[in-house]
């Protein structure tokens, strides 16, 4: 049973614009939602993290929205930059009771032209 | 250095042939996890220690896979008898982690395995 979904698999998006990244979750016991991006042959580095009591997080370029009624969350990346081309994964845990370590989404390969 | 160190970087192993991966977390980080990252999958979860104690192993794939802690710090995942199905890369993450609350988890680099 997949947890976490992603989408979309692959995007490209031109330098500049705007990269949108969504993930929505089913176990409402989740209430810790990082984005992590990993480049090829590192391991995954967190990005921004958020908390499921505010709807929005940003930090420089990239911002968080949250929707708990929808069980859903997105990463923006404004003025994409060919720097941030790499894999992203949304991730949830949750604190107190049960596995205490992240559920990932199969990842977004995302890739910036300049 | 200041981050989690996984070590090898590369290990190709023979079917059948039993594999240790070592893990150095930063250091005083209580929480450290193993997940297995599948080609162009995301990382799922093997299993969580905190300091010495092994809270969470749910994610092991079968009993061929076995890992350790004894003095909280350094971690090695045992592979016994490798199949072609473990050729994934192994990835090592700590965090400060208290009171079951989740704080950033930081990775190593991985180690890739190749089962032949």
């Amino acid at each position: 049973q997949q947890q976490v979904k992603q989408s979309p698999q692959s995007l490209i998006v031109q330098k500049g614009g705007i990269s949108i990244i969504n993930c929505a979750y089913e176990n409402t016991a989740f209430d810790y939602f990082p984005w992590y991006q990993q480049f090829p042959g590192k391991g995954p580095a967190l990005l921004i993290a958020i908390r499921p009591d505010v709807s929005e997080k940003k930090e420089g370029r990239f911002t968080i929205s949250f929707n708990k009624s929808a069980k859903q969350f997105s990463l923006h990346i404004m003025d994409s930059q060919p720097g941030d081309s790499a894999t992203y994964f949304c991730a949830a845990g949750g604190s107190g009771g049960g596995a205490d370590g992240l559920t990932f989404g199969k990842g977004t390969h995302l890739i910036i032209q300049p | 250095g200041a981050g989690v160190s996984q070590s090898p970087r590369y290990k190709v192993a023979k079917r059948g042939q039993d594999v240790a991966l070592r893990c150095d977390p930063i250091s005083g980080h209580v929480s450290l996890f193993w997940y297995q990252q599948a080609l162009g999958q995301g990382p799922e979860f093997l299993t969580y220690f905190q300091n010495e104690a092994q809270l969470d192993k749910s994610g092991l794939p079968s009993d061929r896979f076995f890992a350790e802690r004894p003095e909280g710090s350094v971690s090695t995942l045992k592979i016994q008898r490798t199949q072609q199905e473990d050729s994934a890369v192994y990835l090592c993450a700590s965090s400060l982690n208290m009171a079951r609350m989740n704080t950033e988890a930081f990775f190593g680099q991985g180690t890739r395995l190749t089962v032949v």
